[in-house]
């Protein structure tokens, strides 16, 4: 079956606009989550979907970010605003159903440039 | 705060040689653990993974080690062989990640480029 996929691959935008990545998590996951990997670090923690809520929103860096998923399939994350500092690799992964055991499968990620 | 850490940037081995990967973490709450493994313009891909309770997982090739009291952690791959060639993270899962709940917030080192060599 399909794994998860990210659209689109590769983003460059200038400081300042919006910009939506999109995911698409594997059929019947209802747990989805983002990660956003700066270079030479580890992914870092964004947003917990469980469904259609967001179940922990802890990770966002601040009020520019914002995500959903109104159907409890796809995800859209969204940044308003774009600083320089915004720019790295965006990772979705989805589960199962959320638990800690599921493994977590990542799409490819979608790499954003602000220029 | 780095709650999760790979000291090592890097890690060069022969093929058919013992990889050991070194990954230590600082919060307590942590109770389950992982090894992904990434290759260049890919997402993570889940290897293996430990909980508290045990010591040692063993599949395949792959070994992870738990020590809580020194809250390390390391992987083990035997024999090494060139498509192993990959970043690794470690990454861990608190008890607790809010309310009493447990979901699968994974908490990642910054990676270790392992290189085998043929």
């Amino acid at each position: 079956g399909a794994g998860v996929s990210q659209t689109p691959s590769n983003k460059v935008t200038e400081k300042g606009k919006y910009v939506e990545l999109r995911c698409d998590p594997i059929s019947g996951h209802t747990a989805l989550y983002w990660y956003r990997q700066s270079l030479g670090q580890g992914p870092e923690f964004l947003i917990y979907f469980q469904g259609t809520g967001a179940a922990d929103d802890s990770g966002l860096p601040n009020d520019r970010f914002f995500a959903v998923r109104p159907e409890g399939s796809v995800s859209t994350l969204k940044i308003q605003r774009t600083e320089r500092g915004d720019s790295a690799v965006y990772l979705c992964a989805s589960s199962q159903a959320g638990w800690t055991t599921d493994t977590q499968y990542f799409g490819p990620g979608t790499r954003l440039t602000v220029l | 705060d780095q709650q999760v850490k790979q000291n090592s940037p890097s890690l060069s081995v022969q093929e058919g040689r013992i990889s050991i990967l070194n990954c230590d973490y600082t919060n307590s709450m942590f109770d389950y653990f992982l090894w992904y493994k990434k290759y260049p313009a890919e997402g993570p891909t889940f290897l293996i993974s430990i909980s508290s309770i045990k010591d040692k997982n063993e599949d395949g090739r792959f070994t992870v080690f738990l020590n809580k009291s020194a809250k390390h952690l390391s992987l083990h791959i035997v024999p090494s062989q060139p498509g192993d060639s990959a970043v690794y993270f470690c990454a861990a899962i608190a008890i607790d990640n809010a309310g009493g709940t447990s979901y699968g917030k994974l908490t990642f080192g910054q990676g270790t480029i392992l290189t085998v060599h043929p």
